[in-house]
């Protein structure tokens, strides 16, 4: 069964400090989509990116990057000079379309918070 | 596009009491879902649908009906409200079920006294 896990769950970090946000997946597909999710503080979810188990790359946007690693199955997310903007809580989560559905699997959430 | 919908955004319930909280969305997508967010346990699929006239069980469908008669409406229905319920009801939307972005609305805030 699909499973993913976020061990941290809460971050509390000085502004301007670098933060990453862990996240481990299981999967019994070789076809699978990674995500990442932002839930600030108003509560609605916001899609950060998407990965598929094929683009094994890194990928960086502004002061976001994502860590994908099929070897430890894992999708880590590093925010680089945190802002107080960037306070939230952060979903990784896990669908694996091959089985018939779309259902997202997400983990438990980290909340992070910017210290100013 | 006002994105996906959902209305109310709160509700407060007595035991018992049933309501229907409804979603919409205007993108002409296929796949819609119901997760309930609660603390400490992210969200967990509730019912999907991958079509007009196609609905599934998801991870916690007990005490949940749903129905999808056309691709814009996804209502979800609770036929007896239990205190269990309390919760944040999140409705999504994607163009198919190939691994495509999800879109959500902005949650109903459920409590059931």
């Amino acid at each position: 069964a699909q499973k993913v896990t976020q061990a941290q769950t809460e971050i509390s970090v000085v502004e301007k400090e670098d933060v990453t946000l862990d996240c481990v997946y299981e999967t019994r597909d070789t076809t699978y989509y990674l995500f990442w999710y932002k839930q600030p503080p108003s509560g609605e979810l916001v899609f950060l990116i998407r990965r598929n188990s094929f683009d094994e790359q890194n990928e960086i946007s502004g002061r976001y990057s994502w860590n994908f690693q099929k070897s430890t199955s894992s999708f880590n997310f590093t925010i680089t000079a945190s802002q107080v903007v960037d306070s939230a809580v952060y979903f990784c989560a896990l669908s694996e379309p091959n089985f018939g559905n779309e259902k997202l699997t997400f983990g438990t959430g980290t909340r992070l918070t910017i210290i100013p | 596009n006002a994105g996906v919908t959902q209305t109310p955004k709160f509700q407060v319930l007595k035991t018992g009491q049933s309501m229907t909280l409804q979603c919409a969305q205007d993108m002409n997508h296929e796949y819609m879902s119901w997760y309930r967010q609660d603390p400490g346990m992210g969200l967990r699929l509730i019912h999907y649908s991958v079509g007009a006239g196609i609905t599934d069980q998801g991870e916690v469908p007990n005490g949940y009906n749903v129905s999808r008669s056309t691709t814009e409406d996804f209502p979800l229905r609770l036929l007896s409200a239990a205190p269990s319920q309390t919760s944040v009801y999140f409705c999504a939307s994607s163009y198919s079920n190939r691994g495509n972005e999800q879109f959500f609305g902005p949650g109903t805030r459920l409590t059931v006294l």
